[in-house]
């Protein structure tokens, strides 16, 4: 089956600047999880979607950060305007159960820089 | 507060003898754990779990013990080849179903 697709794989933006990533799930996974990956530390979740609905934007920083999951299929993650501590890979991923404990099929991730 | 620890940072072994990581955690809550392997440039990889009901899960060369009184996960591999070399991550489920990720762990495998 084909992966997660994540796009771009790099990003370069000046503080203050905006951007978006997009993400494309595993064909048929119903859940779609943005994480944010900081050098030298673990995969943080951002956001969590089950079909177009929101489960968990918790540790989503909402005066800056928006994502949005239409049509229950592909999703972007939105910064604006960007700081210097937004540095960081981005992760999307995806699993096939609402509730359940399966593991979760990861992108490749774009790479943030903000300078 | 970190509820998900892997206190060392790096790891180094040699070919063909044992890797053994680690990841401590703080809620007796969590229910589910994984071990993902994360190549620069990929995306985390999930590679063996462990349900809270057992304290042993094997495939091939990858063992995940899970001591629950301890809340201590570890995941051995052996034998470890050059291609193993890669950071890992303990992820653990919370009753919630969020999944959470410790900080990571870089294995180096010397042939």
């Amino acid at each position: 089956e084909a992966g997660v697709a994540q796009s771009p794989r790099y990003k370069i933006i000046e503080k203050r600047q905006s951007v978006a990533f997009w993400c494309n799930p595993i064909s048929g996974h119903a859940t779609l999880y943005w994480y944010q990956q900081i050098l030298g530390q673990g995969p943080k979740l951002l956001i969590q979607f089950q079909n177009n609905g929101v489960v968990d934007d918790s540790q989503l920083p909402k005066d800056r950060f928006s994502a949005e999951r239409l049509k229950g299929v592909d999703s972007t993650l939105k910064i604006q305007p960007a700081k210097l501590e937004d540095s960081a890979v981005y992760l999307c991923a995806s699993s096939s159960y609402d509730r359940g404990r399966s593991p979760l099929h990861f992108g490749n991730g774009t790479r943030l820089t903000v300078t | 507060d970190q509820q998900v620890k892997q206190n060392s940072p790096s790891l180094s072994v040699q070919e063909g003898r044992i890797s053994i990581l680690n990841c401590d955690y703080t809620n007796s809550m969590f229910d589910y754990f994984l071990w993902y392997k994360k190549y620069p440039a990929e995306g985390p990889t999930f590679l063996i779990s462990i349900s809270s009901i057992k304290d042993k899960n094997e495939d091939g060369r990858f063992t995940v013990f899970l001591n629950k009184s301890a809340k201590h996960l570890s995941l051995h591999i052996v034998p470890s080849q050059p291609g193993d070399s890669a950071v890992y991550f303990c992820a653990l489920y919370n009753q919630g179903g969020k999944l959470i990720f410790g900080q990571g762990t870089e294995l180096s495998v010397k042939p």
